[in-house]
């Protein structure tokens, strides 16, 4: 069966502090992977999907970047947070038309 | 105008009552459509694929109508325990559109 991973839960980073949340997925192959963030009591933003390893798309620019080394593994990185990055940030995959599955997300604040 | 629009609620009905959301779609080309559920600081998780034919399972029936371009959901019997947000997808090739949520509170 599929599951995906993604660490850590929790994380409390200084303003200006580099960032890497890491996200793998075990049981399928080249899945599409998203990357999300939701801030309290609001929807899910689309931060970057990928199709492939190397494919990486960017919804809204901001100071954070994502990058596929392999075709499990999806990486959500930033070199200075900035206290607007603070929020629960998701990663899902997906396979063609089907749904989405999600990690456990990684609750990140900014100080 | 949103690409998915659902109501951002919150409902607040009382335990045992029968409850529908609906979420309007603007693009014609979308290609399957889920209904989640997420709890309070908890990720997303599926409830529910809605099918052209209307589905069901359980308490819950999720229906599509393309030719008006929305999808439903609707609660009978509702219980304390689905209070949470409901969350509207609609999938196109690997374009997941997401709805804002619905807020639901069920009162005992």
């Amino acid at each position: 069966s599929q599951t995906i991973h993604q660490w850590p839960a929790t994380l409390v980073q200084p303003v200006g502090s580099p960032l890497s949340l890491e996200c793998t997925v075990e049981g399928t192959s080249n899945p599409n992977l998203y990357w999300y963030r939701q801030a309290a009591g609001r929807g899910l933003q689309l931060l970057f999907y990928s199709v492939g390893i190397g494919q990486i798309s960017s919804e809204v620019p901001q100071n954070l970047s994502a990058s596929r080394p392999q075709d499990r593994q999806f990486i959500l990185s930033s070199k200075k947070l900035l206290l607007s990055d603070s929020g629960f940030y998701l990663c899902a995959w997906s396979v063609l038309s089907t749904e989405a599955f999600f990690g456990q997300g990684t609750r990140l604040t900014v100080v | 105008r949103k690409e998915v629009e659902q109501d951002p609620g919150p409902f607040n009905v009382p335990e045992g009552a029968t409850v529908a959301f609906n979420c309007t779609y603007s693009n014609s080309a979308s290609q399957s459509f889920f209904w989640y559920r997420q709890d309070c600081r908890k990720e997303p998780k599926l409830l529910m694929s809605v099918y052209s034919s209307g589905n069901e399972d359980g308490r819950f029936t999720a229906q599509l109508n393309r030719a008006s371009q929305y999808i439903s959901l609707l609660i009978r019997d509702s219980k304390l325990s689905d209070s949470a947000t409901y969350l509207c997808v609609v999938n196109i090739a690997y374009q997941l559109i997401w709805g804002a949520g619905t807020k639901l509170i069920i009162k005992p």
